[in-house]
């Protein structure tokens, strides 16, 4: 069935250093990929999207790059700061296309 | 303004009783759904709605109902409530329910606790 994998469940960093998060995904097909941001007591917001039309997203200086043959989707930024401090899940569109189907989510702590 | 209303915030039930959690979305949008996170583990999707007809149900238990009363509209009422159903719940809404690169938007969830 499809799936989405995040191994990393913490990740604690400081100011300025690099973050990497790694996803990878299972499902038959090639999908649309997100990365979405969830703060303290709020809903996930989407962070941005790729497909396999452009096979890159950027936001707020975040990247991911979709790789179909490792079928890998990892995120990261170059210099985080303490605002990034959040839980950030991966997800894709099932078969369906309907449900998204999230990974278990990577808690980023960022010290100043 | 926000976009994705859901009401209450939080919610304490006693097991047994009947919930009903309230989300309204104000995007213009043609699809909308529930999904669940409880402690440990990921967001579940749970329901999808297009045009206010159901399209997927992907909850085993039919203690959960849905309910769209408008296009905007999707409640979840939650009947014979146990412990196990403490979690937060999101509705998200999206343009239209088939796009597969269509973006979902999540409103702000309830956070209920079932003692």
């Amino acid at each position: 069935g499809d799936s989405v994998i995040q191994m990393q469940g913490q990740v604690t960093l400081s100011e300025n250093d690099f973050l990497f998060i790694n996803c990878t995904y299972s499902t038959t097909g090639y999908p649309t990929l997100f990365w979405y941001v969830q703060y303290s007591g709020e809903g996930p917001q989407l962070l941005l999207q790729v497909t396999t039309a452009n096979n890159k997203g950027s936001s707020r200086g975040f990247e991911a790059t979709y790789d179909k043959g490792t079928t890998s989707f990892h995120l990261q930024k170059t210099s985080v700061q303490e605002i990034d401090s959040a839980v950030y899940y991966c997800a894709m569109r099932d078969q369906g296309g309907r449900a998204l189907i999230f990974g278990t989510g990577t808690t980023v702590s960022v010290s100043p | 303004d926000p976009k994705i209303i859901q009401k209450p915030k939080y919610l304490v039930a006693v097991t047994g009783s009947e919930k009903i959690l309230i989300c309204e979305q104000y995007l213009g949008h043609n699809a909308m759904y529930w999904y669940r996170q409880s402690a440990k583990k990921p967001l579940e999707f749970m329901f999808s709605y297009s045009y206010q007809k159901l399209m997927d149900n992907q909850t085993a238990s039919s203690r959960f109902q849905p309910q769209s009363s408008k296009k905007n509209h999707l409640d979840l009422q939650i009947t014979a409530l146990k412990p196990d159903d403490s979690a937060t719940y999101f509705c998200a809404s999206s343009q239209e329910v088939w796009g597969g690169q269509d973006t979902q938007y999540f409103g702000p969830g309830t956070r209920l606790l079932v003692l």
